[in-house]
């Protein structure tokens, strides 16, 4: 099974602007693993970000961006809220429809 | 508006099967993938499996492969998820997942204790 591979932690000043990356063990990134983001709070479920590697919910605030970067799913967040720290993930979808999450960067805004 | 409602916590033995139950609501049940997640305590996400509530098919991750089971019951628009030989690392909150991804059931606890 693949592996997909997160930066555990991260952390950015308020109205700064950090990436998010999102890798796999079997090679590039690309749009045919239709790339998802959540983002999830203590004591909550999780919540979708971009699905599609780039497409945004009505709910999605605009400072989120999705796009590949360098082989890469990446999350841009510009413009960082105090809200904004979470747990993101993605998740990736291989053959047979099978999903791998990434193990979750912890964003802190600082 | 879009609902999945989950069965509540559940306390387990080494050993036993668990089934937890999600009912869907707000959507046509069968027009959208359902998927099954875990979290363990202080863990990230993991992905367990997909059920296409249309016909029945199922996809499972390997991990999981020979201890799970998916189905659905399309008369209720209810999806279980049971999982067997259970042990004390399966200790998790389950969400199931549908709509897109969209939309979460609120997630069951089980914990597997002697």
């Amino acid at each position: 099974q693949a592996v997909v591979t997160q930066e555990p932690s991260l952390t950015v000043s308020p109205g700064g602007t950090v990436t998010l990356t999102c890798g796999s063990s079997t090679g590039a990134v690309t749009s045919g693993h239709y790339p998802y983001w959540f983002q999830q709070k203590p004591g909550q479920a999780p919540r979708t970000l971009i699905y599609d590697t780039s497409n945004k919910h009505s709910w999605t605030p605009a400072r989120f961006s999705g796009s590949l970067l360098g082989g890469k799913a990446a999350l841009t967040l510009s413009g960082a809220q105090p809200e904004d720290e979470a747990e993101y993930y993605c998740l990736l979808s291989y053959s047979g429809a099978r999903g791998v999450f990434g193990g979750g960067t912890k964003l802190t805004v600082l | 508006q879009v609902q999945l409602v989950q069965s509540g916590a559940e306390v387990k033995k080494p050993g036993a099967s668990v089934k937890v139950s999600c009912k869907a609501s707000g959507y046509t049940f069968t027009s959208y993938y359902m998927h099954w997640v875990r979290q363990a305590p202080g863990q990230g996400l993991e992905w367990m499996g997909i059920i296409n509530p249309s016909g029945g098919s199922t996809s499972y991750a390997q991990k999981f492969q020979g201890r799970v089971t998916m189905t659905r019951d399309t008369s209720t628009s209810t999806v279980y998820m049971e999982l067997s030989s259970l042990r004390s690392e399966d200790t998790a909150v389950y969400y199931c997942a549908s709509y897109n991804w969209n939309s979460w059931g609120q997630g069951t606890l089980v914990t597997v204790s002697s």
